[in-house]
C-alpha cells in the first residue's frame, strides 16, 4: 500500500494567513493526487483533484502543487470557514489510500 | 445535483454481518464507479472499495476476505456487506461517488455517513 503522510498533524494560525500543508507518498503517484476539506461533524469535501486543479465551486485561496511524492496545498488569505482538517489522498493506484490529517485550528 | 444517502443497522454485534445500502439520487448508479469509505478516530478516512456496473469491482486488501459490494440499478443503490465484524470496524461509513477515469479518480460527492457500532 501506498502510505501518504502529511505535516504538519495539526497547526494554529489566524484569520488572513497564509498556510501550507504538506503531503509525501510512500511512492511515485506522479500526480494523482486529491485533497480534501472536513470541518467537525461534517462530510469530507473535495477542494483539489489531480494535485493542482480546483474542485469547481472551489474558493480560489485554495492552491495545490506537487509532483511525484511530494505535494502542498496552500491557503491564502484564511478564513474563519477555513479552520478544518485537511486530508490528502492518492489515486494513482489501489488501495486507494489517505494521509492522517491535518488540523488547522484558529 | 447528486445525493447520496447511507441506511441500515448502527449496531451489529461481534463476529456477524454489517450491511450498508447507499441510495443515489439526482444521477444513476449505472454510470461512474461508486466506494465506500469509513472514518474512525484510530485509523482516519480508510477507502474499503469500489464498484461499478460494468462489474468493475475493486477491495481494499484489509477488508478483502470479508467484504461483497453490489449494485441494484433497479433500485439506483449500492450495497456493502462487511462479515465478521470487530470492534475495530466501528466507524462511520460514507458512500461517495467516483468521477475521473482511474488513475485520475476522486471522490467528487459523498453521503451523510452512517456511524456503525460494533458491540454485544
Amino acid at each position: 500500500d501506498i502510505q501518504m503522510t502529511q505535516s504538519p498533524s495539526s497547526l494554529s494560525a489566524s484569520v488572513g494567513d497564509r498556510v501550507t500543508i504538506s503531503c509525501r507518498a510512500s511512492q511515485f503517484v506522479s500526480g494523482y493526487v486529491n485533497w480534501y476539506q472536513q470541518t467537525p461533524g461534517k462530510v469530507p469535501k473535495l477542494l483539489i483533484f489531480a494535485a493542482s486543479n480546483l474542485q469547481s465551486g472551489g474558493p480560489s485561496r485554495f492552491s495545490g502543487s506537487g509532483s511525484g511524492s511530494d505535494f502542498a496545498l496552500t491557503i491564502t488569505n484564511l478564513q474563519p470557514e477555513d479552520f478544518a482538517t485537511y486530508y490528502c489522498q492518492q489515486s494513482y493506484s489501489t488501495p486507494w489510500t489517505f494521509g492522517q490529517g491535518t488540523k488547522v485550528e484558529i | 445535483q447528486v445525493y447520496l444517502q447511507e441506511s441500515g443497522p448502527g449496531l451489529v454485534k461481534p463476529s456477524e454481518a454489517l450491511s450498508l445500502t447507499c441510495t443515489v439520487s439526482g444521477g444513476s448508479v449505472r454510470s461512474y464507479y461508486w466506494s465506500w469509505i469509513r472514518q474512525s478516530p484510530g485509523k482516519g478516512l480508510e477507502w474499503i472499495g469500489y464498484i461499478h456496473n460494468s462489474g468493475s469491482i475493486n477491495y481494499s486488501p484489509s477488508v478483502k476476505s470479508r467484504v461483497i459490494m453490489f449494485l441494484d440499478t433497479s433500485k439506483n443503490q449500492f450495497s456493502l456487506n462487511l462479515t465478521s465484524v470487530t470492534a475495530a470496524d466501528t466507524a462511520i461509513y460514507y458512500c461517495a461517488r467516483v468521477v475521473g477515469a482511474v488513475p485520475a479518480a476522486n471522490f467528487d460527492y459523498w453521503g451523510q455517513g452512517h456511524l456503525v457500532t460494533v458491540s454485544s
